[in-house]
């Protein structure tokens, strides 16, 4: 079956520590994007991956870090720098390399700092 | 003002009303839109895009008003289904911006 996974869906971390968030995709998509939703919020992006090996930060990338090596491959790391990083992560693609495409959602990942 | 801007929820109907929503956006230049479905802690998936000259789904209609910058979805005979968030989307130059969502709870 084609699509986005994400794993793990529930991710448990102690305040100081990094922690990274795998995203997959085998829908041969080009573009591949990562937000953070908090409740009563809207998806706010975090950073973006047109092609691979090149990146571009969002409107919240303070405190991350991505990667794009692989076409299919787009893992997200909250480092211990992201002062509030408890939420409910969600990873997407598109088929192009414009964000109005129809954008594809993985799973989500909810991190927790305890 | 923010970019986007939905109707606060939640909306609580009975099964078979009619709702509708409503978002506003900020930015003229704004060209694609779109709305989303979420369920409880699932994550978002394409409910239908808007057209300038509305376009409806099924159940579902979209209406766009430039002019007025808004976009609206409406929800006829609704099922106890539809219970969701309905998140807007708009699509500024070089930008997707994602409404808060409205909520809508369809009861028995």
């Amino acid at each position: 079956d084609g699509g986005i996974t994400q794993s793990p869906k529930y991710l448990f971390r102690k305040e100081g520590q990094n922690v990274t968030l795998s995203c997959e995709q085998n829908l041969n998509h080009d573009a591949m994007y990562w937000y953070r939703q908090d409740p009563g919020q809207g998806l706010r992006l975090i950073y973006y991956s047109q092609i691979v090996n090149d990146f571009q930060k969002g409107d919240i990338a303070e405190g991350y870090s991505v990667s794009r090596e692989k076409k299919e491959s787009f893992p997200l790391t909250v480092t211990s720098a992201q002062k509030n990083p408890t939420a409910f992560y969600l990873c997407a693609s598109t088929p192009g390399r414009e964000g109005a495409d129809t954008q594809y959602f993985g799973p989500g990942t909810r991190l927790t700092v305890l | 003002r923010k970019e986007v801007e939905q109707d606060p929820g939640p909306f609580n109907v009975p099964e078979g009303a009619t709702v509708a929503f409503n978002c506003t956006y900020s930015n003229s230049a704004s060209q694609s839109f779109f709305w989303y479905r979420q369920d409880c802690r699932k994550e978002p998936k394409l409910l239908m895009s808007v057209y300038s000259s509305g376009n409806e789904d099924g159940r579902f209609t979209a209406q766009l008003n430039r002019a007025s910058q808004y976009i609206s979805l409406l929800i006829r005979d609704s099922k106890l289904s539809d219970s969701a968030t309905y998140l807007c989307v708009v699509n500024p130059p070089g930008k997707l911006i994602f409404g808060q969502g409205t909520e809508l709870s369809v009861k028995p």
